[in-house]
C-alpha cells in the first residue's frame, strides 16, 4: 500500500518557470525524501529531509516539510529540459527502518 | 565510489519458473532494501536486510524471498512465477537502516 499521495499527478512547464510538486503522508515519520526517475530507470535521490527539519536546499532544489500537516513540497526553480522526469516522495516511518512508502509520484514535463 | 549494481538487468521468464535477482550495494553500506515497481501498483516495498538478518518485509506472498551475504550482497528470489510479477525490480543501499537510499538502476522481469 502507498502512503503517500503527490500532487499534482502530471505538471507541463516551460524553461526556466520553476515546479512544484507537493506530497502528503499519513503516519509519524522518521525522514522524507525525494527521488527523480527518467523513463522506468533508477530512482536518483535528491534530497532526504529529517523529521525535526522544515527546510533544506540542494542546487536549485529547495524542500519543506510540514509535520503537522504531514506533507512536503519540491521545488524546482528555473527549471530545464533536463528536469524532465518523474518525481517521488517515500517516507521512512517511524520504527520501521529501511522500509520506504512511496507515493504516486508526479510527472514533470520541461518544455523547451 | 561504484554505485548500486543489480544483475542481470533484463529477464524474460515464463510462468511456473523461478528467478534469483543479485543486488551489490555500495562499498561500506550494510542495509539493502528490494522494492517492485509496476504501472498499476508504483513503487511498493518487498523487503529490507541489514546485518544478514532480515529487518522489515513487504506485503508480498511467500513465493518473493531474499537474503544477504556477510558481503552485504543480497539476492532475491522469486519462485512459480506469474504474468503480474512482471516489474522493474529495484535494490536501494544505504550506510544504515535510516539514511538515505541510493538505488540501482534495476532488473526488468518480463514472465510470459
Amino acid at each position: 500500500s502507498q502512503q503517500g499521495e503527490e500532487d499534482p499527478q502530471a505538471l507541463s512547464i516551460q524553461e526556466g518557470e520553476n515546479a512544484t510538486m507537493n506530497c502528503s503522508y499519513k503516519t509519524s515519520i522518521n525522514n522524507l525524501q525525494w527521488y527523480r526517475q527518467n523513463s522506468g530507470r533508477g530512482l536518483v535521490h535528491l534530497i532526504l529531509i529529517r523529521s525535526n527539519e522544515r527546510e533544506k536546499h540542494s542546487g536549485r532544489l529547495r524542500v519543506t516539510l510540514d509535520t503537522s500537516k504531514k506533507s512536503s513540497s519540491l521545488l524546482i526553480t528555473a527549471s530545464r529540459a533536463a528536469d524532465t522526469a518523474s518525481y517521488f516522495c517515500a517516507t521512512a516511518e517511524r520504527n520501521q527502518g529501511g522500509k520506504l512508502i512511496f507515493g504516486q509520484g508526479t510527472e514533470l514535463s520541461v518544455k523547451p | 565510489k561504484a554505485g548500486v549494481t543489480q544483475t542481470p538487468r533484463y529477464l524474460i521468464k515464463t510462468r511456473g519458473q523461478q528467478v534469483t535477482l543479485s543486488c551489490s550495494p555500495i562499498s561500506g553500506h550494510r542495509s539493502v532494501s528490494w522494492y517492485q515497481q509496476t504501472p498499476g501498483q508504483g513503487l511498493q516495498f518487498l523487503f529490507e536486510y541489514f546485518s544478514e538478518t532480515q529487518r522489515n518485509k513487504g506485503n508480498f506472498p511467500g513465493r518473493f524471498s531474499g537474503r544477504q551475504f556477510s558481503n552485504s550482497r543480497s539476492e532475491m528470489n522469486v519462485s512459480t512465477l506469474e504474468l503480474g510479477d512482471s516489474a522493474l525490480y529495484l535494490c536501494a543501499s544505504s550506510f544504515s537502516r535510516e539514511e538515505t537510499q541510493y538505488f540501482g538502476p534495476g532488473t526488468r522481469l518480463l514472465v510470459l
